[in-house]
């Protein structure tokens, strides 16, 4: 596609549910990340792929969240057990081979998940 | 333990005028800067990056200055514009680490 697409853009749930976020990342891209931003906070690096390397999933704030892709197309977050400090704009960003100096990522809208 | 560190969280600025926006940063393994602006509803987009073998980079109106011993960068926008009004986020990345680590962003309110 022409931009990173991620669905759903908004997502009220309840504690203690498990969500799935979802990022169509730009064609071509091989690198794709989650960040995350808590209110008040800047972007909260949460994991990194490239490629078919195993992915730095050095951000991921608890063992409650997973992240996958298949191959260099789409990728799912999941949060399981929802709290409410997950509460936060989730932001996916992809990039031709993760980055290079030249070029920066590009994000897309983000979801926000509201956890009550 | 901020890394990248935004300390004006907002910022108002006559249009026509000059906005500085400023950044410090403690890594001294970073050597990439990027700039990215954001709009309400909207994802960061890319604005200006600067490597660290520069002390400056243009690109039409935006201009960003590197002050690597002081750790410091700063954003110049000029003119202002009423359509530069967003939140921008100022960015660094270590050689070979693909990941980038982001300030809290600062709220440029450009007054028409």
């Amino acid at each position: 596609g022409a931009g990173v697409s991620q669905s759903p853009s908004n997502k009220v749930t309840e504690k203690g549910k498990d969500v799935e976020l979802r990022c169509d990342p730009i064609s071509g891209h091989t690198a794709l990340y989650w960040y995350r931003q808590r209110l008040g906070q800047g972007l909260e690096f949460l994991i990194y792929f490239q490629g078919n390397s195993a992915p730095d999933k050095s951000g991921l704030p608890s063992d409650r969240f997973s992240a996958e892709r298949t191959g260099e197309s789409v990728s799912t977050l999941t949060i399981q057990r929802t709290q409410q400090e997950d509460s936060a704009v989730y932001l996916c960003a992809s990039s031709l081979n993760g980055g290079g100096l030249n070029y920066g990522y590009t994000f897309g809208s983000g979801t926000r998940l509201t956890v009550v | 333990d901020q890394q990248v560190k935004q300390n004006s969280p907002s910022l108002s600025v006559q249009e026509g005028r000059i906005s500085i926006l400023n950044c410090d940063y403690t890594n001294s393994m970073f050597d990439y800067f990027l700039w990215y602006k954001k709009y309400p509803a909207e994802g960061p987009t890319f604005l200006i990056s600067i490597s660290s073998i520069k002390d400056k980079n243009e690109d039409g109106r935006f201009t960003v200055f590197l002050n690597k011993s002081a750790k410091h960068l700063s954003l110049h926008i000029v003119p202002s514009q009423p359509g530069d009004s967003a939140v921008y986020f100022c960015a660094a990345r270590g050689e070979g680490y693909q990941k980038v680590t982001f300030g809290i962003g600062t709220k440029l309110q450009v007054i028409p």
